[in-house]
């Protein structure tokens, strides 16, 4: 069964940079039919796409954040990561990693994590 | 750039009732390649209808999906006491802001 885990920092201070790493397991990354994503929702607000990668390293980011965003991917690790720039208090937020299924009925998040929390404050 | 907006921002409703939320699209979707999503509190969404109606795996049936072009509707026929959640529709990185269904 697929399952994902973040990990990172849960604390970040601002003008730093927010650094949170993906772990899959029960399928490899390499898979051609997937993109690998993240996420993320300010406290009691709704979910924002930050960014997709393939596992040979191809990428979109969201516009807003395109400036700020890399990711990554370490396919003998089964691993990918989010770096996010010069952070902000407006960064705050519970960040999922998932997996996007491309084609077929669209793009989907078919698989997620369970999210871990990133708060920037000095 | 699509924006998704949902309405009502809450549904209240009590178990056993039906619930229908709306996700309008500011441009026609292709292939109508809409997405729903439950998301219960403290836990990860989880995806419900794509492409519109089809449901995903393991989705009970009285959850289902319906619309096409710019207009779009998740139904779920009974309420369960496991339903009351955020709802929210997305297509490619796009998503809706939400509804909450509440118990009332």
């Amino acid at each position: 069964q697929l399952q994902l885990q973040e990990s990172g920092p849960g604390l970040v201070k601002p003008s730093e940079t927010l650094s949170l790493i993906c772990t899959v397991s029960g399928d490899s990354i390499t898979i051609s039919d997937y993109y690998w994503v993240w996420v993320r929702q300010p406290p009691g607000k709704g979910l924002e796409w930050i960014g997709s990668i393939n596992y040979s390293g191809k990428t979109y980011y969201t516009a807003s954040l395109k400036s700020r965003v890399t990711m990554s991917v370490d396919t003998a690790k089964n691993q990918f990561s989010l770096q996010l720039t010069s952070v902000i208090a407006a960064d705050t937020a519970l960040y999922y990693c998932a997996r996007l299924k491309v084609g077929g009925t669209g793009n989907l998040f078919d698989h997620w994590g369970q999210g871990t929390l990133v708060s920037v404050s000095s | 750039e699509i924006v998704l907006t949902q309405s009502p921002g809450t549904l209240s409703l009590s178990p056993g009732e039906r619930a229908t939320l709306s996700c309008r699209a500011s441009q026609t979707l292709s292939n109508n390649y809409l997405a729903w999503y439950q998301q219960r509190p403290g836990q990860a969404p989880r995806l419900l209808i794509h492409g519109a109606s089809s449901r995903a795996t393991g989705i009970p049936d009285r959850f289902s999906g319906s619309g096409s072009a710019t207009d779009f509707t998740l139904t779920i026929s009974r309420l369960e006491p496991e339903d009351f959640a955020m709802y929210y529709c997305q297509f490619y990185g796009t998503f809706g802001q939400g509804t909450k269904v509440e118990i009332k």
